[in-house]
């Protein structure tokens, strides 16, 4: 079975441009979430979704946002991009959703921000 | 004060040794989750924990929701174990809230 792939893998943009990433979960899987990782703040959740519905979201400002197609596909948009959103960007799939079973996770999209 | 604590924040030991790796909570919990991430970003999910104790090769789990508190043991450690070991808790809301992580280095 094929695991969560997200896409691209790596990323440079400069300061206010926007940019969307990808994530494919596991065939199945109705829910994906999404992660940012700095050195500074850890690992810190942005939102989950599940059968195209957001249920819950992170303390992120608006320019971070998402959707999730009916083939359980996701992207995250980030808008005006600033320095600090350079990060690791995680997602991660599941059956049923974060909290109530394993979550697999995507090897990740590091955008780097200029 | 952050909700979720680890602790060590560091910690080398020798092949062989017994490991232990604390969380401590403060928030309300479903359930307790142990993640570890390797170099290069990779995350795995080790442990998802609402009670007891639980057992995975050399890893085993515990969690005390009376004293909002979880360890993670490494049994005969390895080099292959160093990796960021990382506790996050989910309220029930379908959301996580992470530890800081503990960044583990095993020497052969």
């Amino acid at each position: 079975k094929a695991g969560v792939t997200q896409t691209p893998r790596y990323l440079i943009k400069t300061r206010g441009q926007q940019v969307t990433l990808s994530c494919s979960p596991i065939s199945g899987h109705r829910s994906v979430s999404w992660y940012q990782q700095t050195p500074g703040q850890g690992l810190q959740f942005l939102f989950e979704y599940f059968s195209e519905t957001q249920r819950n979201k992170g303390n992120f400002p608006g320019r971070f946002s998402g959707r999730q197609f009916s083939n359980s596909r996701s992207e995250m948009n980030v808008s005006t991009l600033e320095l600090g959103d350079s990060a690791l960007y995680l997602c991660a799939s599941s059956f049923s959703g974060v909290g109530t079973d394993t979550q697999y996770f995507g090897p990740g999209t590091r955008l780097t921000v200029l | 004060k952050n909700e979720v604590e680890q602790s060590p924040q560091n910690l080398t030991a020798q092949e062989g040794e017994f490991i232990t790796i604390n969380c401590s909570y403060s928030v309300g919990i479903s359930a307790l989750h142990w993640l570890q991430q390797h170099p290069g970003g990779g995350i795995v999910s080790l442990f998802m924990l609402s009670s007891g104790k639980k057992k995975h090769g050399r890893l085993i789990a515990t969690i005390n929701i009376q004293e909002k508190h979880s360890s993670l043991h490494i049994t005969a450690s390895h080099p292959r174990d160093s990796a960021v070991y990382i506790c996050a808790v989910d309220t029930g809301t379908y959301k996580y809230i992470f530890g800081t992580g503990t960044r583990l280095k095993v020497l052969a």
